[in-house]
């Protein structure tokens, strides 16, 4: 059981920003909120994580409702090279043993 | 390059039989991850290991196993092999402080 929901597919213009959606309503206080992503024919890749306020980073910001209960994973400029699998993940487990569990996730498609 | 590299890239082998996946982890890394992704399950969070010790069990079938070497290189036995076996398994590392993981290029199995 994922417990996290987000749309199957979503398409986005190139150069344009992108918000991908997520919501995990049984969040608990201590849960993480991980984004992967995973491109055709590769291992997943970290992209951004965070527990309470917003995060950025190179690739990507982070926005988490105060209530904890969405987030949303902003792209400022999407490109070609941004296609791929998104997926929002609860971290489960503390103290080292922490693992991540998959969704589905959303398929993010970049047109030019 | 993630710096975690797995072996062999590609696997074929016939139903019933045995085969041993291996995982070098990124440099410095100290724990890793075993998931396997098919088209119907997704990624499954099978198995992490830190130090040498196991530390969190996901679905992992009782066929499979794994372990963590001293030099921290990981390997993930599967056994009895059964068609539905067939997937991508997917090895990732982390160091256990930045809260982001690694993962490797993934080796693909074949099971005929």
């Amino acid at each position: 059981d994922a417990k996290t929901t987000q749309p199957n597919s979503m398409e986005s213009n190139e150069e344009e920003p992108v918000h991908l959606p997520c919501n995990h309503s049984t969040i608990s206080g201590t849960d993480y909120i991980h984004w992967y992503r995973q491109l055709p024919s590769q291992g997943p890749e970290y992209v951004i994580h965070g527990l309470t306020s917003n995060v950025n980073n190179r690739m990507a910001s982070l926005a988490i409702a105060e209530d904890r209960k969405s987030s949303t994973l902003i792209l400022h400029r999407a490109t070609l090279r941004d296609a791929a699998v998104y997926y929002c993940i609860r971290e489960e487990g503390q103290g080292g043993s922490e693992k991540l569990v998959f969704g589905k996730g959303t398929k993010l498609t970049v047109n030019p | 390059d993630s710096g975690v590299t797995q072996t062999p890239k590609h696997l074929i082998t016939a139903t019933g039989q045995r085969v041993t996946l291996r995982c070098s982890p990124r440099s410095g890394d100290l724990s890793v991850y075993w998931y396997q992704q098919s088209l119907d399950q997704g990624l499954q969070f099978l198995i992490q290991y830190y130090n040498g010790e196991e530390r969190a069990k996901g679905n992992i079938l009782e066929r499979f196993s794994a372990q963590q070497f001293p030099d921290l290189h990981s390997e993930l036995n599967l056994s009895s092999l059964e068609l539905g076996d067939s997937a991508l398994y997917f090895c990732a590392s982390s160091d256990g402080t930045s809260g982001s993981k690694v993962f490797g290029p993934g080796t693909r199995l074949t099971v005929l």
